[in-house]
């Protein structure tokens, strides 16, 4: 049972957008920055948006991250057959004092 | 190349030890935090271990606190984790990143610890 929540899966057709919900508390997605992570077949995680928003230098404007309260969701536009992979949301825990991720999302891409 | 190389992955016998390296180049290293977070094959990512700049604070995740110990070398830009009484349950790929604005913005290929007899 992870932390924060995440839907196992989410699918949708190349071209489309899709969202990706991450669901904490005020210990972690309520006081601190959430970041994003992309994890390809067989390969490491790559940091998609760090500080809930903003997206390291490579990474395409076609990912938006934000945050209200407990959550928060991460947004991809024109879907690529290359997007399929997993996706993680994570930060940090103030009461846990732990880093905590979400349980990943499969993302299909039809 | 900015870089972060995992080593000292094994199989390994329950209650066994292991000593994993990372080795840092071409990035800031001893400004940052850097952490530990592993997967088992087919799972998602499960954080194990953060130490701040100095070293002089570690955090780990309750199921290997006292059997696990987090070291770092910020002359030669290392991170090491230690590992005591090796469970089967340890068994997953294990990366290391660094922290930078409160996400782990540069990651390692990972290193593979398998725990069985």
């Amino acid at each position: 049972q992870s932390v924060l929540t995440q839907p196992p899966s989410v699918s949708a057709a190349p071209g489309q957008k899709v969202t990706i919900s991450c669901s904490g508390s005020s210990s972690n997605i309520g006081k601190r920055y959430v970041s994003w992570y992309q994890q390809l077949p067989g390969t490491a995680p790559k940091l998609l948006i760090y500080e809930n928003n903003k997206r390291p230098s490579g990474i395409p404007d076609r990912f938006s991250g934000s945050k209200s309260g407990t959550s928060a969701t991460l947004g991809i536009t024109g879907l690529q057959t290359g997007d399929a992979a997993d996706y993680y949301c994570g930060t940090w825990d103030n009461f846990l004092s732990a880093w905590v991720f979400g349980g990943g999302t499969r993302l299909t891409v039809l | 190349e900015v870089q972060l190389v995992e080593s000292g992955g094994d199989l390994v016998q329950p209650g066994g030890s292991l000593r994993l390296s990372c080795a840092a180049s071409g990035i800031t290293f001893s400004d940052l935090s850097m952490y530990w977070v592993r997967q088992t094959p087919g799972k998602g990512l499960e954080w194990v271990a953060s130490i701040n700049p100095d070293g002089s604070m570690e955090y780990y995740v309750d199921s290997v606190k006292g059997r696990f110990t987090l070291s770092r070398d910020n002359a030669i830009k290392s991170l090491y984790l230690q590992m005591n009484s090796l469970r089967a349950e340890d068994t997953a790929i294990y990366y290391c990143a660094r922290s930078r604005s409160d996400a782990l913005d540069i990651w390692g290929q990972g290193t593979v610890v398998t725990v069985s007899s």
